[in-house]
């Protein structure tokens, strides 16, 4: 059974564009969520998302935004980014209620 | 807020000797508790997890945990530590069960001394 895809790996950006990143679940996992990890603030949550329904969200800036997929495939996306975004984002999907797999995270610097 | 202490940032121990990682919880209700493992590169990967009942749980790869209520801890133990044990160990908890939105403790980073 496939695990949990995040993709890309690793990308750079600069302040001010935009960046988009993507996750696959585990297959027949409807729930995803989305994490921010970083050195300062550790492993924050973002947003998780059911049924292509935004069901919980953590307490970041509208520039965060995340959507979910009929195949239960979910993106995030971060506008006019700041250097402040880099950070490890790591994706998750459960089946619902039970145990987050984790996928290995999309490395976003900002330069 | 529901929060989750980890009060030692790094931690070295000697291969074969025995771990216990601290996680101290502030909830009101009984939380549900988690231990995840992360070693460099990688995302989580559960440990082990506390809902209701025994409170000692057993997890994988030889690591257990007690709910102690009255401490307001999850602690995380290991008898005899191995070489590949060497990883950031995260305590979590599931603010009114929601198991999909979890806070997370800062880390404890695990060395292993030969």
């Amino acid at each position: 059974k496939a695990g949990v895809t995040q993709t890309p790996r690793y990308l750079i950006k600069t302040r001010g564009q935009q960046v988009t990143l993507s996750c696959s679940p585990i297959s027949g996992h409807r729930s995803v969520s989305w994490y921010q990890q970083t050195p300062g603030q550790g492993l924050q949550f973002l947003f998780e998302y059911f049924s292509e329904t935004q069901r919980n969200k953590g307490n970041f800036p509208g520039r965060f935004s995340g959507r979910q997929f009929s195949n239960s495939r979910s993106e995030m996306n971060v506008s006019t980014l700041e250097l402040g975004d880099s950070a490890l984002y790591l994706c998750a999907s459960s089946l619902d209620g039970g145990e987050l797999f984790f996928g290995e995270g999309s490395r976003l610097t900002v330069l | 807020a529901q929060s989750v202490t980890q009060p030692d940032i790094h931690i070295t121990v000697s291969e074969g000797a025995s771990l216990e990682l601290r996680c101290n919880y502030s909830y009101g209700a009984t939380p549900y508790l988690f231990w995840y493992v992360q070693s460099p590169g990688q995302g989580l990967q559960l440990l082990l997890k506390y809902f209701s009942g025994d409170t000692l749980v057993q997890g994988i790869k030889g690591f257990e945990a007690e709910f102690k209520r009255s401490q307001s801890s999850f602690n995380l133990r290991k008898p005899s530590v191995h070489w590949s044990d060497a990883a950031e160990y995260f305590c979590a908890v599931a603010p009114n069960g929601a198991t999909n939105k979890l806070i997370f403790g800062t880390g404890t980073l695990l060395a292993v001394q030969p």
